[in-house]
């Protein structure tokens, strides 16, 4: 079956834009989650979904957003973009509404100038 | 904050070594840990997982080992293939899924 796909996979923005990045999950999951990468700080937790309520939000600012659809698809957004926000962005599904295993996208890749 | 730690950025072995991999964690409650192994322009991919009630878990050359006491979990990889050079993320499970900082791993031929 189709893995977790992101769109888009690059895209630049400048200071002070908003982005809206998207997620469909793996046909049947339910549970989406929202992961930052930058070099140095790993996969940061940035936010979950479960049957369109977020469940659980790391320690961002209010600038990052998210939601999910009923049909599972998950959109994240942030606003008033800064340069620290250039970093990889990574959707994971899940299958169960406990966190379970998590299977990745391939990521969108934000660069802010 | 940083629940889950992996304080070496980087590790190179010789191919056929072993490769050990590392990572502490502050959070008694977490229950869950996991593996997941990330190659360049992929998405992170599950490789092994533990659960909190077990301290020792293996699938083929794979291995993971859990002190619950000391709070460190450690991946073994034996023998060690160029094919295993990636980027390594320990994760840790409460009521989400945590994850290190990554481990970068070079096997040498």
């Amino acid at each position: 079956k189709a893995g977790v796909t992101q769109t888009p996979r690059y895209l630049i923005k400048t200071r002070g834009q908003q982005v809206t990045l998207s997620c469909s999950p793996i046909s049947g999951h339910r549970s989406v989650s929202w992961y930052q990468q930058t070099p140095g700080q790993g996969l940061q937790f940035l936010f979950e979904y479960f049957s369109e309520t977020q469940r659980n939000k790391g320690n961002f600012p209010g600038r990052f957003s998210g939601r999910q659809f009923s049909n599972s698809r998950s959109e994240m957004n942030v606003s008033t973009l800064e340069l620290g926000d250039s970093a990889l962005y990574l959707c994971a599904s899940s299958s169960r509404a406990w966190p379970g295993e998590l299977f990745f996208g391939e990521g969108s890749r934000l660069t802010v100038l | 904050d940083q629940q889950v730690k992996q304080n070496s950025p980087s590790l190179s072995v010789q191919e056929g070594r072993i490769s050990i991999l590392n990572c502490d964690y502050t959070n008694s409650m977490f229950d869950y840990f996991l593996w997941y192994k990330k190659y360049p322009a992929e998405g992170p991919t599950f490789l092994i997982s533990i659960s909190s009630i077990k301290d020792k878990n293996e699938d083929g050359r794979f291995t993971v080992f859990l002190n619950k006491s000391a709070k460190h979990l450690s991946l073994h990889i034996v023998p060690s293939q160029p094919g295993d050079s990636a980027v390594y993320f320990c994760a840790a499970r409460y009521s989400d899924m945590r994850f290190g900082a990554g481990t970068r791993l070079t096997v040498k031929p």
